[in-house]
């Protein structure tokens, strides 16, 4: 039973490119998340998907960044026009159902993006 | 709305000593309360977790933590460190709610001197 795969695990973009980062859950798992790691700092929450909807998205920031999850196909993370700060590791999580009442949520081993 | 601080950006301890990670928590309602590992380059891995019942919580590798209402904390030990233990330490919270996200502290870098 294959894990939450995370692709690319490593991924280069020059300011102002664009960074696609791509999340299939685990198998049976329709719900996803996404976090960011930076450097000497936690994981903050980005946003909370399920399949066709975005339920919370509050920790997002307000330009250049989205997420879908499709009714078929990865979760996908885009980052428009990226400059040097967006550059983390960046983490999905998914769980069998929502991840409040303490459910585990299960990641992935995270894509690194670095702006040059 | 639920916060995390853990005490300690890094824990340096000689194998076979005891290990103790601080964490305390805020939440204005009943929390679930997480302990992650991170190995280098790795995602996170559950160690243990505490929902309901017994506030002693066994994990994996040997870990267990406590939940301690009255002091807000969720503090983890290791009686024994082994060098493969090096790694950063998440603990997180969420809610008695269903669409939470879970909340991590800063995390805590374990160093195993030999």
């Amino acid at each position: 039973n294959a894990g939450v795969m995370q692709n690319p695990r490593h991924l280069v973009r020059r300011r102002g490119q664009e960074a696609r980062l791509r999340c299939s859950p685990m198998k049976g798992h329709s719900h996803v998340y996404w976090y960011r790691q930076l450097p000497e700092e936690g994981l903050k929450f980005m946003v909370y998907l399920q399949k066709e909807n975005i339920i919370d998205e509050s920790g997002m920031p307000k330009e250049r960044f989205s997420a879908e999850f499709p009714k078929e196909g990865p979760s996908i993370l885009r980052i428009q026009q990226v400059v040097r700060g967006d550059s983390a590791a960046y983490f999905c999580a998914s769980s069998p159902r929502t991840g409040g009442y303490g459910n585990t949520i299960y990641f992935g081993e995270g894509s690194w993006l670095t702006v040059v | 709305a639920q916060s995390v601080t853990q005490l300690g950006s890094h824990v340096s301890v000689s194998e076979g000593a005891l290990v103790l990670l601080r964490c305390n928590y805020s939440s204005s309602v009943p929390p679930y309360l997480f302990w992650y590992v991170q190995y280098p380059n790795q995602g996170l891995q559950l160690l243990l977790k505490y929902t309901t019942g017994a506030t002693l919580v066994k994990g994996i590798n040997g870990f267990e933590a406590e939940f301690k209402k009255s002091e807000t904390s969720f503090h983890l030990t290791k009686p024994s460190a082994h060098m493969s233990d090096a790694a950063e330490y998440f603990c997180a919270v969420s809610a008695d709610s269903g669409n939470t996200p879970l909340v991590f502290g800063k995390g805590t870098r374990l160093s195993v001197i030999a």
